[in-house]
């Protein structure tokens, strides 16, 4: 049972927008500690795509962008393309694990 | 450019150790942490710990708290993992990653090592 709690799996069309989100509770999110979302391809190691809550590294397209709110944080993509299908996963840390880092499951985009 | 390189594939019987590497390349070394990341077969990510390399003070999740040893050799640019009293459930491939501090997340990340708990 994983501390950030994710959707196992969203789909969208080509060209559509859809969102994954991440709930936490006042001891992670809510405690204000930064959110990040990594991008994990079949059978490759995770990528960052958006990091502190809504920034996005080099070379991520503007097509992906990051929110938080209260205990929660999203993870929209617009545009959706085939290159887009993977897993994502958010990602922040814990003050009543002491600080430890701490991952949602998980969700699988599939792009229909 | 950045980068982490780890070392290759590992298989060990219950009881062992191993102690996976990530050499880093492309920036300094010390003004970075190093964390660990697992991933078991089919499964999600799972953070094991981290350590800040200028000063080898290092923090574990404390599910591993009682097995695992990060330590950083800045003459050589890299970190190491050691995991003991291996278990089945140990089988998973290992990731370490780059991070800066709390907002700023892992990047970039090794390549992944695969250690294979078997008798």
């Amino acid at each position: 049972q994983s501390v950030l709690t994710q959707p196992p799996s969203v789909s969208g069309a080509p060209g559509q927008r859809v969102t994954i989100s991440c709930t936490g509770n006042s001891s992670n999110i809510g405690a204000g500690y930064d959110v990040h979302w990594y991008q994990q391809l079949p059978g490759t190691a995770p990528k960052l795509v958006i990091y502190g809550d809504n920034n996005r590294p080099s070379g991520v397209p503007d097509r992906f962008s990051g929110s938080k709110s209260g205990t929660s944080a999203s993870l929209a993509i617009t545009g959706l393309q085939a290159e887009d299908e993977a897993y994502y996963y958010c990602q922040s840390y814990d003050s009543s694990l002491s600080g430890s880092g701490v991952f949602g499951g998980g969700t699988r985009l599939t792009v229909l | 450019q950045v980068q982490l390189v780890q070392s290759g594939t590992e298989v060990k019987k219950p009881g062992a150790s191993v102690k996976v590497s990530c050499k880093a390349s492309g920036f300094s070394f010390t003004s970075y942490g190093i964390t660990w990341v697992r991933q078991a077969p089919g499964q999600g990510l799972e953070w094991m710990g981290w350590i800040t390399t200028y000063n080898d003070k290092t923090k574990y999740d404390q599910k591993f708290q009682d097995r695992v040893t990060m330590t950083a050799d800045t003459s050589t640019n890299t970190a190491y993992m050691e995991l003991r009293s291996l278990r089945s459930d140990d089988t998973a491939v290992y990731y370490c990653a780059r991070v800066p501090g709390y907002s700023f997340g892992f990047a970039p990340w090794g390549q992944g090592t695969l250690v294979t708990v078997s008798s």
